[in-house]
């Protein structure tokens, strides 16, 4: 069965600091991994996704993430955070097709605070 | 155009009556999925239609929880007997393509069951 670890539920950080929320994955198949984004009472958006190919993904908002297979991690990144980046992030995989079912798991959240 | 959207957006029920859950995917879109967000944790799988096809329903807690898709558009999660464990946002989400589409997920119903 698969199974998401994010290793830190709270991260608190400045405005314009570097930031890195972690998650690591299990699954005995071939995964796509997902960062989604939850604002208070909204539901969930994604950040970026890997499917295949080059192993450092590009998202929305200044967001990237590198898969590593070896390490079965991918791990958000972010060079300078604004207020705005205040949220929850959850990091998620799914079978590929070959593997199964599309559903996703998710890890337990990561809430990244951002202070002035 | 419209994303998708759940409705209502928040339900009261007293432990023992039934609720029904609406979502409203976006128009086209092939795949649907229900979650279940408890407080302070991530979504979990609850079950998954293809068009009017429920695929997965490996994820539903028990046998009062039912879901349906009958026209492959529309879906609704009910919930009989609500008990207080039930308690959790329950989230929508659809995709378009059948294999790594990104999944869209509406805004939620939280469910407060007294």
């Amino acid at each position: 069965a698969q199974s998401v670890t994010q290793l830190d539920s709270q991260v608190p950080v400045f405005e314009e600091a570097p930031v890195e929320l972690r998650c690591n994955y299990s699954s005995s198949v071939s995964v796509y991994l997902f960062w989604y984004v939850q604002y208070p009472n909204q539901g969930l958006q994604l950040l970026l996704k890997y499917l295949s190919g080059s192993t450092l993904v590009k998202g929305i908002n200044g967001f990237e993430a590198e898969f590593n297979k070896s390490q079965t991690s991918f791990h958000l990144r972010k060079p300078s955070v604004h207020i705005s980046d205040t949220a929850e992030y959850f990091c998620a995989v799914s079978d590929t097709p070959q593997g199964g079912s599309e559903k996703l798991v998710f890890g337990k959240g990561t809430k990244l605070t951002v202070n002035p | 155009g419209a994303g998708v959207s759940q409705s209502p957006r928040y339900k009261v029920a007293k432990r023992g009556q039934d609720v029904a859950l609406r979502c409203d995917p976006i128009s086209g879109h092939v795949s649907l999925f229900w979650y279940q967000q408890a407080l302070g944790q991530g979504p979990e799988f609850l079950t998954y239609f293809q068009n009017e096809a429920q695929l997965d329903k490996s994820g539903l807690p028990s046998d009062r929880f039912f879901a349906e898709r009958p026209e492959g558009s529309v879906s609704t999660l009910k919930i009989q007997r609500t008990q207080q464990e039930d308690s959790a946002v329950y989230l929508c989400a659809s995709s378009l393509a059948l294999t790594g589409g990104e999944q869209f997920f509406g805004p939620g119903t939280r469910l407060t069951v007294l």
